[in-house]
């Protein structure tokens, strides 16, 4: 089946370390997108992707950035890790027709 | 910019009892509106999804919701409740053309008790 794969799937690290998380998907959408979730907050965007080569910031993307390998790859940096980024991440993709995502199993992320 | 109101952070029902999570929306025009459930320690699921046509859409696990222009809601019911269907439950309302921005609700978890 055509998926969405997170790795890892849990992390635990330091304050001030630098952290990747990666997304690869087989479903072929050009899409990709990095949301965090935190309790009572529902899901916010951090970055979003339409393609290779246009990448754009989501409403709370201090303190991350991303990079795009491939149309199948969309990584997330946190280039030094702070204690409230501890949250669980999710990749998505899309596609450029329709608003409907597909999600990531998740990555739980936790800054000590 | 478009905005989403889940106004339950918590619901407990009775297996067998009927459900219905509420949502409104705020949007200029007609939105996609879509219902995502997750249950603990998985990603999101789609189980349904609204973009034109027929106002009450049929989803996955025996699920509807009704999209009601005028009261900008998208609720979604279901008839009788299985201990499975605990989980939380995220209402989405994207916008049609462009950038196509999903914008999620903070979410509803359910409880199921016997």
């Amino acid at each position: 089946d055509a998926d969405v794969t997170q790795t890892p799937r849990n992390r635990i690290t330091k304050t001030g370390k630098r952290i990747m998380l990666e997304c690869s998907q087989t479903k072929g959408h050009d899409r990709m997108y990095w949301y965090r979730q935190d309790p009572g907050l529902g899901l916010r965007l951090i970055y979003y992707s339409f393609d290779v080569k246009d990448i754009n910031k989501g409403e709370i993307s201090d303190g991350y950035s991303v990079s795009r390998q491939a149309q199948a790859k969309f990584s997330l940096s946190l280039e030094s890790a702070i204690p409230n980024q501890t949250a669980l991440y999710f990749c998505a993709t899309s596609l450029p027709t329709s608003n409907e995502q597909f999600f990531g199993p998740g990555t739980r992320l936790t800054v000590l | 910019a478009q905005s989403v109101t889940q106004p339950d952070i918590h619901i407990t029902v009775s297996e067998g009892a009927s459900l219905e999570l509420r949502c409104n929306y705020s949007y200029g025009a007609t939105p996609y509106l879509f219902w995502y459930v997750q249950s603990p320690g998985q990603g999101l699921q789609l189980l349904l999804k609204y973009f034109s046509g027929d106002t009450l859409v049929q989803g996955i696990k025996g699920f509807e919701a009704e999209f009601k222009r005028s009261q900008s809601s998208f609720n979604l019911r279901k008839p009788s409740v299985h201990w499975s269907d605990a989980a939380e439950y995220f209402c989405a309302v994207g916008i049609s053309g462009g950038y196509q921005k999903v914008t999620f609700g903070t979410g509803t978890k359910l409880q199921v008790i016997p």
